[in-house]
């Protein structure tokens, strides 16, 4: 069975601070997406990454798939209480590419 | 915008009754799965199914089934809940192509005394 471990697990930081969240698999997958959730909401994709190595920036956040398609990491610059929630990493099996293997979860609290 | 609904927010069972919980999904998405989410875990595959009365198992089948009789319902059935089946479940869909986003519904928090 694929795992995908994410660290931290938890993060309470304050507005303005940069942080980085990690998803690591010994495992290769053919793509890996990020989600982030709100209380009482479902998941809800923030960006898909496909090649290795590959770089995508959404805003204050750069997302960066590992060479390998082992891991990938989630990089917030100046973070805001809006960036509050839990972020979900999520890889695609490369036989089974409908489907996604879900990461443990990184809850990400940040005050004013 | 995909819209997945899900038919509860809420709902208190108690233990051996059995339990439907209804997806809707408007994006004619071939693909439509269940997950629960528990702290520390994830989410964790329950079933999935890529067409209209198709079906596999995910991770965590048992003591669940599934219905799927139109392309845009998926029924998750609890056969007879026991109280370590008290969860928040997940329904989400996708088209049925490689890598694609899933789009999940609001969730419903499942109580079983």
């Amino acid at each position: 069975t694929q795992l995908l471990e994410q660290s931290p697990q938890f993060l309470s930081i304050q507005e303005g601070e940069n942080l980085t969240v990690y998803c690591n698999s010994s495992s290769v997958f053919s793509s890996l997406q990020w989600y982030r959730q709100e209380p009482g909401e479902g998941p809800v994709l923030l960006v898909t990454v496909v090649t290795g190595g590959e770089v995508k920036k959404l805003k204050r956040l750069t997302f960066q798939f590992g060479d390998a398609r082992k891991d990938s990491s989630l990089h917030i610059t100046a973070a805001q209480p809006g960036d509050t929630g839990l972020y979900l990493c999520a890889g695609a099996p490369p036989r089974d590419t409908d489907k996604l293997i879900f990461g443990t979860g990184t809850r990400l609290q940040v005050f004013p | 915008d995909v819209k997945v609904t899900q038919s509860s927010r809420y709902l208190v069972k108690r233990t051996g009754e059995k339990v439907f919980l209804e997806c809707v999904q408007d994006m004619d998405h071939e693909n439509m799965f269940w997950y629960r989410q528990d702290p520390g875990l994830g989410l964790r595959l329950i079933y999935f199914s890529y067409d209209v009365k198709m079906k596999e198992k995910g991770d965590i089948p048992e003591g669940y089934s599934v219905s799927r009789e139109k392309k845009e319902r998926f029924s998750l059935i609890l056969e007879s809940a026991s109280t370590n089946q008290t969860s928040m479940y997940l329904c989400a869909s996708s088209l049925g192509l490689s890598n694609q986003p899933q789009h999940f519904g609001d969730g419903t928090r499942l109580s079983i005394l």
